[in-house]
């Protein structure tokens, strides 16, 4: 069963430090992984994408990283502002089908 | 550059009465849409997606329907509402002839529905 795990499940931390957030799949045949935040009542927004051959991959102070063999993505936030409160969603796809494999999110909440 | 607009933002309805929930793309042609349920907890779930006007498939079984009477446009029904549909529904598109995934999705900012 294709499955994407996500952690910690939430996480607290202070404007200005970094914080690295967990993705473990289990999907196959694998495409891509897909990293999207999600601010409190809106629709989600792609920061990222990771396909099989990429290792690491940054989008201003977002950084992912991608271990194809181990099957594990994790997304690290450098210098964390006040605006990255919001929950953090891995998304795994695979070469067939409309359905996407999402992961339940990571919820960040970054207070002064 | 492209739009997507949702609405109602949130919505109240009691058990039993009827939903209709809509969805139009601006600024694109012939997109795939896609209708998403987010429960709290959980990750997000396809409901249905459409590749073309009055094509709809079903991911999930259950008290809803979807139809898309024009290009751009995405409605997502029910006729009875059940407690169990309470929620965060989401559209999306994605450019139409490229493979979900290999591009992201954009969503709306979704409805909160809340069957009492």
């Amino acid at each position: 069963k294709n499955q994407v795990e996500q952690s910690p499940q939430s996480l607290i931390i202070l404007e200005g430090k970094n914080c690295t957030l967990q993705c473990n799949y289990t999907v196959s045949p694998f495409s891509n992984l897909r990293w999207y935040k999600q601010d409190t009542g809106r629709g989600p927004v792609s920061l990222t994408i990771m396909t099989f051959s990429e290792n690491t991959k940054s989008n201003g102070r977002y950084t992912a990283t991608l271990d194809a063999d181990t099957k594990q993505s994790s997304l690290h936030i450098t210098a964390s502002q006040l605006s990255d409160s919001a929950s953090y969603i891995c998304v795994v796809s695979t070469n067939s089908g409309y359905a996407l494999n999402f992961g339940k999110g990571t919820s960040l909440l970054v207070t002064p | 550059s492209q739009t997507i607009h949702q609405w109602p933002a949130t919505l109240v309805q009691p058990v039993g009465s009827p939903l209709s929930l809509e969805c139009t793309v601006e600024g694109t042609s012939n997109p795939n849409l896609y209708w998403y349920r987010q429960a709290a907890g959980r990750g997000l779930q396809l409901l249905f997606y459409s590749v073309g006007i009055g094509q709809i498939s079903s991911e999930v079984p259950q008290n809803l329907s979807a139809s898309r009477p024009q290009d751009r446009q995405f409605i997502l029904s029910s006729k009875k509402l059940l407690l169990s549909d309470s929620g965060f529904y989401l559209c999306a598109w994605s450019p139409a002839r490229v493979r979900v995934g290999n591009s992201p999705l954009h969503f709306g900012n979704g409805t909160r529905l809340t069957v009492t």
